[in-house]
């Protein structure tokens, strides 16, 4: 399997600004993606980054750096409903048969 | 469909009972993913098909679980003898392509099974 280690929980305060890391080792990389998991609901994507750099797409932006094995998911202006739980998964090409592995999910709880 | 649709939404059994699940993934994604969650836990990695290659059984638990898919088409999670510890959400995930964003997996609703 593949290594993927994110924290299991934060808390952050409305507006405020949270960054979410994930570290990974595998071989093959190709690609990485961040979803958001709503409690009861099924995971939604968020972002996908297989270049170095940021990809920034609203309040939301993702880092990756792949000589380091390290991503994170930046959260700006923190609303309520950001509270979830945020996955990061990577895309391993090893084989002909690639697949997404998940790490366990960083829960954030946003405060008033 | 416009999405994936998985049936049942819930489903309540007893211990020993065999269930299958069903997932129908959006058309023409030729990746298929099932997943199973407990309360509070991470996903878990069951089974992966794509296109008409051998599926990836590598997280299946026991010999238990199967799982088949019809082409590209739907697919099917078979638990023989259900056991307590088999209670979760049974997640399925489809992705149009392999490489890429294209790669991104579009979820169901997933199946509430619950092994009395």
């Amino acid at each position: 399997g593949q290594n993927i280690d994110q924290p299991t929980e934060m808390t952050a305060t409305e507006g405020a600004i949270v960054q979410i890391n994930c570290t990974y080792q595998t071989s093959g990389f190709n690609g990485l993606f961040w979803y958001q998991q709503h409690a009861g609901e099924a995971p939604t994507f968020l972002s996908y980054n297989v270049l170095d750099g940021l990809e920034e797409k609203g309040r939301f932006s993702s880092f990756l750096s792949r000589s380091k094995g390290y991503s994170y998911l930046l959260l700006k202006e923190l609303q309520m409903k950001d509270s979830a739980s945020y996955l990061c998964a990577v895309c391993h090409r090893g084989s002909t048969l690639g697949r997404l592995y998940f790490g366990r999910g960083t829960q954030l709880t946003v405060w008033p | 469909g416009a999405g994936v649709s998985q049936s049942p939404s819930n489903k309540v059994t007893e211990k020993g009972k065999d269930v299958e699940l069903r997932c129908d993934p959006i058309s023409g994604h030729t990746a298929l993913y099932w997943y199973r969650q407990r309360l509070g836990q991470g996903l878990e990695f069951l089974i992966y098909f794509q296109g008409n290659s051998a599926p990836d059984k590598s997280g299946l638990p026991s010999d238990r679980f199967s799982a088949e898919r019809t082409g590209e088409s739907v697919s099917t999670l078979t638990i023989q003898r259900t056991q307590q510890e088999d209670s979760a959400v049974y997640l399925c995930a489809s992705s149009l392509e392999v490489g890429g964003e294209g790669e991104k997996l579009f979820f169901g609703s997933g199946t509430q099974l619950s092994v009395l």
